[in-house]
């Protein structure tokens, strides 16, 4: 069975630096999707970033951006130019390649506080 | 866009009581998921559906039924509410069981149950 650990139960940034959250992930299979997930107090799950294993350029959207490392199975979110709105859970899930019915498994969440 | 809509933010029952808990989606969805979140451990998957009347169990099912009646409405059931169910429920939908693991999952604002 896959797992996805976050180590990090919170950080913290100054508003307009950069802060990476950790996540590293078990498997056995050779292709799948990795993904970020923002919830911010709203409650609302928001797709951040998603990575898929066969490729090996990181992803990037806008001021987010993955360290993919597939042989170390390690995907951490950098986040540049931390804004008050980037405050959050962010969690990191894995999916299995042909997903279709099969779950999303998460990690633990990491809580990301933005200091003004 | 995509809306799931669980029926309520917030709920208190009381221990013994059955509870039930709704979520509908409006885009013809095939897959419905059950996730629950707790602090520390994530969200963890109870139970999904990939087509009227099926269902399958998450990881932990324990305590919990489903029903899956209509395409667009997928219910979670606590029979016999305990305090150690008190948590917040998040539900989500996907487009196909066939898809790929990259197919987007869209969440519910979750609701969060006390029972006392």
């Amino acid at each position: 069975a896959q797992t996805v650990t976050q180590s990090q139960p919170e950080m913290s940034v100054q508003e307009a630096e950069t802060v990476t959250l950790s996540c590293t992930y078990d498997t056995s299979e050779s292709d799948y999707y990795l993904f970020w997930y923002k919830q911010p107090p709203s409650r609302q799950m928001i797709l951040v970033i998603r990575q898929e294993a066969y490729k090996q350029q990181n992803a990037t959207e806008n001021r987010f951006s993955v360290n993919f490392q597939k042989a170390a199975k390690s995907f951490s979110l950098k986040i540049s130019d931390s804004q008050l709105g980037d405050a959050a859970m962010y969690f990191c899930a894995y999916r299995s390649y042909w997903g279709g019915a099969q779950k999303l498994v998460f990690g633990q969440g990491t809580r990301l506080t933005i200091n003004p | 866009d995509v809306k799931v809509t669980q029926s309520s933010r917030y709920l208190v029952k009381r221990t013994g009581e059955k509870v039930f808990l709704e979520c509908v989606q409006d885009m013809d969805h095939e897959n419905m998921f059950w996730y629950r979140q707790d602090p520390g451990l994530g969200l963890r998957l109870i139970y999904f559906s990939y087509d009227v009347k099926m269902k399958e169990k998450g990881d932990i099912p324990e305590g919990y039924s489903v029903s899956r009646e209509k395409k667009e409405r997928f219910s979670l059931i606590l029979e016999s509410a305990s305090t150690n169910q008190t948590s917040m429920y998040l539900c989500a939908s996907s487009l196909s069981r066939t898809g790929k693991g990259d197919e987007k999952l869209f969440f519910g604002s979750g609701t969060q149950l006390s029972v006392l």
